[in-house]
């Protein structure tokens, strides 16, 4: 059974500064991994989407790298703003899974002080 | 991409009731997802609803406590049946596209 553990589970940091959360997954046959922000009492908002087949993607400040052979992957966040606070949520879809059927890591929750 | 909504945002119900959810997509999927989030918790899938057949279930949930509907390609509800306390959670739709997985802003249900 897939496990997704995401370290460390709550992270301050001073504006400007750069952040490193963390996700590892317990078995590497995934289809894809996929990096979500959650905001209180929100929905999640899909933030980048790495296939099994890449070792990274980027989007403005974000960049979420994916280690399949040691089941991880990291999302870097460069340049950290006071709006970056939230909580970040890892998920995995494993190549027996379903369509839709991901599974999530508990969470890092951010805060970025000004 | 999708745009995802669902109603209502949040309710505050009395333990035996029921209370149904409506999600709605801004354009035709197959299929629509159902999860939910307990205090504090994780993400965890419920079941998948297809249009025109019946839900497909996880392990832990069953169509009398979550029955399903689906009548067209963009609309879904999750009725949540005799609730108690532990019901109390968010809940949310989801649907993939382009191999992405987008979500619904979530209900949040309490349970007294």
């Amino acid at each position: 059974k897939q496990e997704v553990t995401q370290i460390p589970a709550a992270l301050s940091v001073p504006e400007g500064e750069n952040l490193v959360l963390n996700c590892s997954f317990t078995d590497s046959a995934i289809y894809n991994l996929q990096w979500f922000r959650q905001d209180p009492g929100k929905g999640l908002t899909s933030l980048l989407l790495i296939q099994s087949s890449q070792r990274e993607q980027t989007s403005g400040r974000l960049n979420a790298s994916l280690d399949k052979s040691s089941g991880r992957s990291t999302l870097y966040i460069a340049a950290s703003q006071p709006g970056d606070s939230a909580t970040y949520l890892c998920a995995v879809r494993g190549t027996t899974d379903s369509w839709g059927k991901l599974q999530f890591g508990a969470g890092t929750q951010v805060v970025v002080t000004p | 991409s999708a745009v995802i909504s669902q109603k209502p945002s949040r309710d505050i119900c009395q333990r035996g009731t029921s209370l149904t959810i409506q999600c709605q997509v801004d354009s035709q999927v197959t299929m629509m997802f159902w999860y939910r989030q307990q205090p504090g918790q994780s993400l965890t899938l419920i079941a998948t609803a297809n249009q025109g057949s019946e839900a497909t279930y996880e392990s832990g949930f069953v169509i009398d406590k979550f029955p399903i509907s689906r009548p067209n390609l963009t609309f879904s509800t999750l009725t949540v049946s005799n609730m108690s306390p532990e019901d109390s959670s968010i809940y949310l739709c989801s649907v993939e596209s382009g191999k992405e997985q987008y979500f619904g802003p979530g209900t949040r249900l309490t349970v007294t």
